[in-house]
């Protein structure tokens, strides 16, 4: 069956380090991923794409990487901030629509 | 505020109602999508338009949901004799597309939260 899986568990990390969000899939073939923020009671909102035939991607302090081979993405904020704290999701585009993952709560403390 | 607006923004109604929900896309994207989110959830597609046209359904969308796009512009979600299981909130998002080129970046609107008692 198909399935797009991210971290489960809240991840809690300390203002300034690097936090890491995973986002595995299987039975699927992207032509990209994407990642979205989304604050509670709002919708989602677009951070970066990365095509199937890109390895890595960055954006200020957010990077991405894309493994077709592991079939995984993996998020990167580096000097994490409080005003990071928030839900990101992961997005398979397949078959003309998204299909997202459930989602990790990230929480950044001072 | 990314331009996708939906209204209302919270509906509680009682079981068995009828409700139905307004997207107005941003004004030049032809594809727009409907989706709901539970909480702790994903956003679940549910249908999406091209232009009027509505391309695909979800098995989600049973047959109390319908999905319309009359002009190509706004959309109306309506879902008839509404169950506590309905209780999401539903996401509105749009993007322009020109061939199989274009935006891919989906935008959101700020949902709709539904409560059915």
């Amino acid at each position: 069956s198909q399935k797009i899986e991210q971290n489960s568990e809240a991840l809690n990390i300390q203002e300034g380090k690097t936090a890491t969000l995973t986002c595995n899939y299987t039975n699927y073939s992207p032509a990209y991923l994407q990642w979205y923020r989304q604050d509670p009671g709002r919708g989602p909102v677009f951070l970066l794409l990365i095509r199937e035939n890109e390895k890595e991607k960055r954006k200020e302090r957010l990077k991405v990487t894309f493994d077709t081979t592991l079939k995984q993405s993996l998020f990167h904020i580096t000097a994490s901030q409080p005003a990071d704290s928030a839900t990101y999701l992961c997005a398979l585009y397949q078959g003309g629509k998204l299909i997202f993952g459930q989602g990790t709560e990230l929480s950044v403390k001072p | 505020d990314t331009g996708v607006s939906q209204d209302p923004r919270h509906k509680i109604t009682k079981r068995g109602q009828n409700v139905t929900f307004r997207c107005d896309p941003i004004s030049e994207h032809n594809r727009l999508y409907w989706y709901r989110q539970t909480l702790g959830q994903g956003p679940e597609f549910l249908t999406y338009f091209q232009n009027e046209a509505q391309l695909e359904k979800s098995r989600l969308l049973s047959d109390r949901f319908s999905a319309e796009r009359p002009k190509g512009s706004f959309s109306t979600l309506e879902i008839q004799r509404t169950e506590q299981g309905d209780s999401a909130m539903y996401l509105c998002a749009s993007i322009r597309l020109i061939g199989y080129r274009g935006q891919e970046t989906q935008y959101f609107g700020p949902g709709t939260r539904l409560l059915v008692l």
